[in-house]
């Protein structure tokens, strides 16, 4: 099993519909992260959280929200999705050291339409 | 706020060598990374190098850092065309008590 499970894969959702994201990962650290990836914009951060108890906004998250439902759980919410939030979305982790970086999940890529 | 910059785009011949350039802008980083990211995939750590070195190699990877200018670079020898990826650069500001920061990505493309 993926060390970071992202989940759907794909989905496709219409302007104005409420969608969750989920993530979950079995490496046991305490730091989650969700990105979105566009095309000549690269990575930016849109939540991140260091435990269970923090949440913290990152550079995109207006119209978006986030739960950190345990340890190893971390979902990201549209609640009303436009098509400008059509996108690849990663979550990752880390550890509270740096030596190892992040370690992603394979992606979700969503439509809105 | 910490800026880190990479050129989108870079295309080389297979069997040539590839240098992907990043530059950053928090003189007190302490690790930097560099993730590629295959078609269709996540993104993975490839290398990262403390901020005490100026070169780790690692098989046909080679990272140099030039603290000074605040450049770190990727070169990749005998490039092969499992190497057509994208790039990321990525910096640990020295708090470690905020996320990484990333480049935008240089798009590696590599002509057989």
């Amino acid at each position: 099993d993926a060390d970071v499970t992202q989940t759907p894969r794909n989905r496709i959702t219409k302007t104005g519909k409420r969608i969750m994201l989920e993530c979950s990962q079995t490496k046991g650290h305490d730091r989650m992260y969700w990105y979105r990836q566009d095309p000549g914009l690269g990575l930016r951060l849109i939540y991140y959280s260091f435990d269970v108890k923090d949440i913290n906004k990152g550079e995109i998250s207006d119209g978006y929200s986030v739960s950190r439902q345990a340890q190893a759980k971390f979902s990201l919410s549209l609640e009303s999705a436009i098509p400008n939030q059509t996108a690849l979305y990663f979550c990752a982790t880390s550890e509270g050291t740096a030596n190892y970086g992040y370690t992603f999940g394979s992606g979700t890529r969503l439509t809105v339409v | 706020g910490e800026d880190v910059e990479q050129s989108l785009f870079l295309s080389v011949r297979e069997g040539d060598s590839s240098v992907i350039n990043c530059t950053y802008t928090d003189s007190s980083s302490t690790y930097l990374y560099w993730y590629k990211q295959e078609p269709g995939a996540g993104l993975q750590l490839l290398t990262y190098i403390f901020s005490n070195m100026d070169m780790k190699q690692d098989q046909r990877l080679t990272v140099l850092l030039n603290k000074k200018d605040k450049h770190l670079s990727l070169r990749i020898a005998d490039t092969q065309t499992g190497d057509s990826a994208i790039y990321f650069c990525a910096d640990w500001p020295v708090s470690g008590n905020t996320p990484l920061v990333f480049g935008k990505g240089t798009r590696l493309s590599v002509i057989a």
